[in-house]
C-alpha cells in the first residue's frame, strides 16, 4: 500500500524556517512528479510545489517563489519543503501528494504549520 | 477567490443523487483534465476521479466525473450519510502554470 507520511510541522515565528520532510513507501518514488499541496480554512487547498522523478524541474505558485524550496532524495524515498521568510499567511497544514494522471493521486496525513508570534 | 468556481454546499436525501459543478476557463478545465477529490472531516483529500472520468481502484461507481468546455461536473448516485463530505475540483491552469483547486463543496445527506 502506499503511504506518505509527512513530519516537520511546527509553531514557528514570523520570519523563522521551517523543513518539512515527506517519507514515502509502496511505490517507486523516483519513477513520479510529487507535490505539496497546503490547506486552510479561510483559501481551502492550494497547490504549493510540484517536483519531477530526479529533481531537476520544479515549480511553485507565486506566493512561495523565492522563499520556498521543494527537494528530493531518490535513495531516501523523501520529498522535502525547505520554507524561509515565513508569514503569518503560510499557516496551514502541508501536504505531500504523489502525481499521477494529472492529479494528486495520493496524499499523506498532513503536518501543521503555524507562523505566529 | 478560487481560480475554479463551485457551489458552496448541495444537499439530497439518502438515495438521491447530487451534482457538483465547476467552473473554470479556457487556461484551465478548457484544456486541462479535471480532477475530483473528497475530503471527509478531519481526513486528507483523497481522489475520486483523475482525467475528467475516470475512477482510481476501490471508488464507486456512484461516482463520476464528466467535462464540457470550460466546465466540469461531478455527480454521486444513491447517496450515503458517509458520503457527507467536502468535495474540490482541480486542474492545471496553463496560464498561471499552477495546479488550482476548486472553493470546494458541502455535500449533506438530509
Amino acid at each position: 500500500d502506499v503511504q506518505l507520511v509527512e513530519s516537520g510541522g511546527d509553531l514557528v515565528q514570523p520570519g523563522g524556517s521551517l523543513r518539512l520532510s515527506c517519507a514515502a513507501s509502496g511505490f517507486i518514488f523516483s519513477a513520479h512528479w510529487m507535490n505539496w499541496v497546503r490547506q486552510t480554512p479561510v483559501k481551502g487547498l492550494e497547490w504549493v510545489a510540484n517536483i519531477n522523478e530526479d529533481g531537476s524541474d520544479e515549480n511553485y505558485v507565486d506566493s512561495v517563489k523565492g522563499r520556498f524550496t521543494i527537494s528530493r532524495d531518490n535513495a531516501k524515498n523523501s520529498l522535502y519543503l525547505e520554507m524561509n521568510s515565513l508569514r503569518a499567511e503560510d499557516t496551514a497544514v502541508y501536504f505531500c501528494a504523489r502525481d499521477q494522471f494529472h492529479s494528486s493521486y495520493e496524499w499523506g496525513q498532513g503536518t501543521l504549520v503555524t507562523v505566529s508570534s | 477567490q478560487s481560480v475554479l468556481t463551485q457551489p458552496p454546499s448541495v444537499s439530497a436525501a439518502p438515495g438521491q443523487k447530487v451534482a457538483i459543478s465547476c467552473s473554470g476557463s479556457s487556461s484551465n478545465i478548457g484544456s486541462n483534465y479535471v480532477s475530483w477529490y473528497q475530503q471527509l472531516p478531519g481526513t486528507a483529500p483523497k481522489l475520486l476521479i483523475y482525467e475528467n472520468n475516470n475512477r482510481p481502484s476501490g471508488i464507486p461507481d456512484r461516482f463520476s466525473g464528466s467535462k464540457s468546455g470550460t466546465s466540469a461536473t461531478l455527480g454521486i448516485t444513491g447517496l450515503q450519510t458517509g458520503d457527507e463530505a467536502d468535495y474540490y475540483c482541480g486542474a492545471t491552469d496553463s496560464s498561471l502554470s499552477v495546479f488550482v483547486f476548486g472553493s470546494g463543496t458541502k455535500v449533506t445527506v438530509l
